[in-house]
């Protein structure tokens, strides 16, 4: 298990550019999270993955931003005509979720993403 | 999704038994409740998760009444590096429905030598 691995994980980028993340969840792990945390905030939900299919999207996610997993194992968030507003730390996360309980989430340690 | 509630903040020593409560009086039938622990610059990591009772692990307890609306996490003898925020999570992640977890904005917990 090496865990849930985020890239990169600090990013400068100017107003109006674009940015994509890339994550790389548990490799058994059927689903796939992000979230975006500010500072002093709890992580705020943005979608969520179960194998390729993207099952839900926060309200938060304009469209600017968009999140893939093309073949069910690595997932990429890009965020267009990036704005300050958008600086935050993105976090994903990776579960398997059976049939029955509730498998918690892995956290990768993010990517933190700075728009001047 | 039920709503959380959590003390912004709590002190504590080494060594010294900390009990951090959450609130949340409109848990449904389904939910689990799930703890989770972050430090500075990383990602949350879980602690420990139940459904009623008591459930123990090698680092916490967790402590949720008969009535499911609140419940304690229970960290024993803690040191300098317990110090983190810590998150009190209610939902239910089975099956495809659109029950995605969702944070507060947890509880900070400074402990002083």
């Amino acid at each position: 298990d090496t865990g849930v691995s985020q890239d990169p994980r600090h990013k400068i980028t100017k107003r109006g550019q674009n940015v994509t993340f890339r994550c790389d969840p548990i490799s058994e792990h059927n689903r796939l999270y992000w979230y975006r945390q500010t500072l002093g905030q709890g992580p705020e939900f943005l979608t969520y993955f179960q194998n390729e299919a993207q099952l839900e999207k926060s309200r938060l996610l304009s469209d600017r931003f968009s999140a893939e997993r093309p073949k069910g194992s690595f997932s990429t968030l890009e965020i267009q005509r990036t704005e300050q507003g958008d600086s935050a730390m993105y976090l994903c996360a990776s579960s398997f979720e059976p049939t029955g309980g509730n498998s918690p989430l892995h956290f990768g340690n993010g990517t933190r993403l700075t728009v001047t | 999704l039920a709503k959380t509630t959590q003390p912004i903040s709590m002190d504590s020593y080494e060594g010294q038994e900390v009990n951090i409560t959450c609130s949340h009086n409109n848990i449904a039938t389904n939910d689990y409740i799930t703890w989770y622990q972050q430090f500075p610059s990383q990602g949350p990591r879980f602690i420990i998760q139940g459904y009623k009772t008591k459930v123990t692990n090698e680092v916490a307890s967790l402590f949720i009444p008969a009535d499911r609306k609140s419940s304690t996490l229970s960290l024993p003898r803690v040191s300098l590096s317990d110090t983190a925020v810590y998150y009190c999570l209610v939902g239910d992640t089975r099956g495809t429905g659109r029950r995605a977890l969702t944070f507060g904005s947890g509880t900070r917990l400074q402990v002083q030598p």
